[in-house]
């Protein structure tokens, strides 16, 4: 079974509309990241969690917000999707320790999320 | 701030090729460096890393990459091509005193039969 699970894997939306993108994952770690994926773009920091009680914005957070429902949850909203919103999404896992030295941690990836809003 | 350049957003290689993709950093604090592949449809996985010690690192399928401070690069190398290597690759960096990965553009690998 995958560590790092994200439903739906496809999803066609038109604009205004809310969406929700979900991940769960049975790795046991507290970091959680939520990451956009656009060609010739790489990956982008949209939200970051650290544990439940602790959310930060990313690089691109405009557009989206976030719920930390558990240690295992980490989902991600549109409240009103628009057409650049059409991206691969991403959900990461990092076992890296509260307060401690987390660069050399490596993120461990879900499979994505293929949003298209028309 | 961080940023990672990656250059050739497209390589071909024959098969039994090397394959060199590159990766420059900048940062006046060299930082943790991590190269991933994502294979058609599927999430990233990890190649290998740089974090502290030798300065070539060995990874999965056959890839290394040596971590150069003067020439602030961390190349993925593989003496061999194989058809199975297509897929796009992503250089990464991360330091201690940040709190997220920074990655480049990503390079696409094509192994030409």
């Amino acid at each position: 079974d995958a560590d790092v699970t994200q439903t739906p894997r496809n999803r066609i939306t038109k604009t205004g509309k809310r969406i929700m993108l979900e991940c769960s994952q049975t790795k046991g770690h507290d970091r959680m990241y939520w990451y956009r994926q656009d060609p010739g773009l790489g990956l982008r920091l949209i939200y970051y969690s650290f544990d439940v009680k602790d959310i930060n914005k990313g690089e691109i957070s405009d557009g989206y917000s976030v719920s930390r429902q558990a240690q295992a949850k980490f989902s991600l909203s549109l409240e009103s999707a628009i057409p650049n919103q059409t991206a691969l999404y991403f959900c990461a896992t990092s076992d890296a320790p509260r307060g401690g030295r987390f660069g050399h941690n490596e993120q461990f990836f879900g499979p994505g999320t293929r949003l298209t809003v028309l | 701030a961080q940023s990672v350049t990656q250059l050739g957003s497209h390589v071909s290689v024959s098969e039994g090729a090397l394959v060199l993709l590159r990766c420059n950093y900048s940062s006046s604090v060299p930082p943790y460096l991590f190269w991933y592949v994502q294979y058609p449809n599927q999430g990233l996985q990890l190649l290998l890393k740089y974090t502290t010690g030798a300065t070539l690192v060995k990874g999965i399928n056959g890839f290394e990459a040596e971590f150069k401070k003067s020439e602030t690069s961390f190349h993925l190398t593989k003496p061999s091509a194989h058809m199975s290597d297509a897929a796009e690759y992503f250089c990464a960096v991360s330091r201690n005193t940040g709190n997220q990965f920074y990655f480049g553009t990503g390079t696409s690998l094509t192994v030409i039969p």
